[in-house]
């Protein structure tokens, strides 16, 4: 079974700080996402990385994927308070369609 | 609006019952997902189904049934041998194949006592 491991698991920072969130893996795939979930609420689609090497951005988010490493980040430039919210890495199997889920960040910004 | 419905939102069984969670899309997609969240944790997956009549068991398949007769629809039963059925279900879709994202629908709250 694939083994997705996300930290920190909380993380409360203040506003208009940086941090970032670690995504690692156990086995080889090319295929990470990242997912936003609100207290109660769905989850909301972030960030899709298709390949070694990929970044991308979106306001004060970063996702890169290091492939070799097994290894994404989501980084967080000068957060704020509508951050607030849990974080998940999920990854792509090769056999198709079936996602494994990271344990998921808690971010706590604090004004 | 294309989306993702699942329902009802809450629901709440005595135990030794059976429950049914509806899960609808209109997406057109092939792909659908059932996963199973407990307070603090990641997603876990029950059954998942490509194309009609057919489905896949997930990690933690056991005490759970489903059916895909049509595109759209993949209810999802929780059965009387499911140990510990309290916990949030959320249902997903997406096109097959690999490097598609999945949509998520606004998730049911069973609660089992």
């Amino acid at each position: 079974e694939l083994k997705v491991e996300q930290n920190p698991l909380f993380l409360s920072m203040q506003e208009g700080k940086n941090y970032t969130i670690y995504c690692n893996y156990s086995t080889t795939s090319d295929r990470l996402y990242w997912y936003r979930q609100d207290p109660g609420k769905s989850l909301e689609s972030l960030f899709v990385l298709l390949s070694n090497g990929a970044v991308k951005q979106e306001g004060r988010l970063m996702a890169s994927l290091d492939t070799k490493a097994r290894l994404s980040t989501l980084h967080i430039t000068a957060a704020v308070h509508d951050l607030s919210a849990t974080y998940f890495c999920a990854v792509e199997t090769h056999t198709g369609n079936q996602f494994y889920f990271g344990t998921g960040t808690s971010l706590t910004v604090i004004p | 609006d294309g989306g993702i419905t699942q329902s009802p939102k809450y629901l709440f069984r005595k135990e030794g019952q059976n429950v049914t969670l509806s899960c609808e899309q209109n997406l057109n997609h092939d792909a659908m997902y059932w996963y199973r969240q407990d307070p603090g944790q990641g997603l876990r997956l029950i059954y998942y189904s490509q194309i009609v009549n057919d489905f896949q068991k997930g990690d933690i398949a056991e005490g759970y049934s489903v059916s895909r007769e049509k595109k759209e629809s993949f209810p999802l039963t929780v059965t009387s041998a499911q140990k510990n059925p309290t916990a949030f279900y959320l249902c997903a879709s997406s096109w097959t194949g690999e490097g598609y994202e999945q949509y998520f629908g606004p998730g049911t709250r069973l609660t089992v006592t």
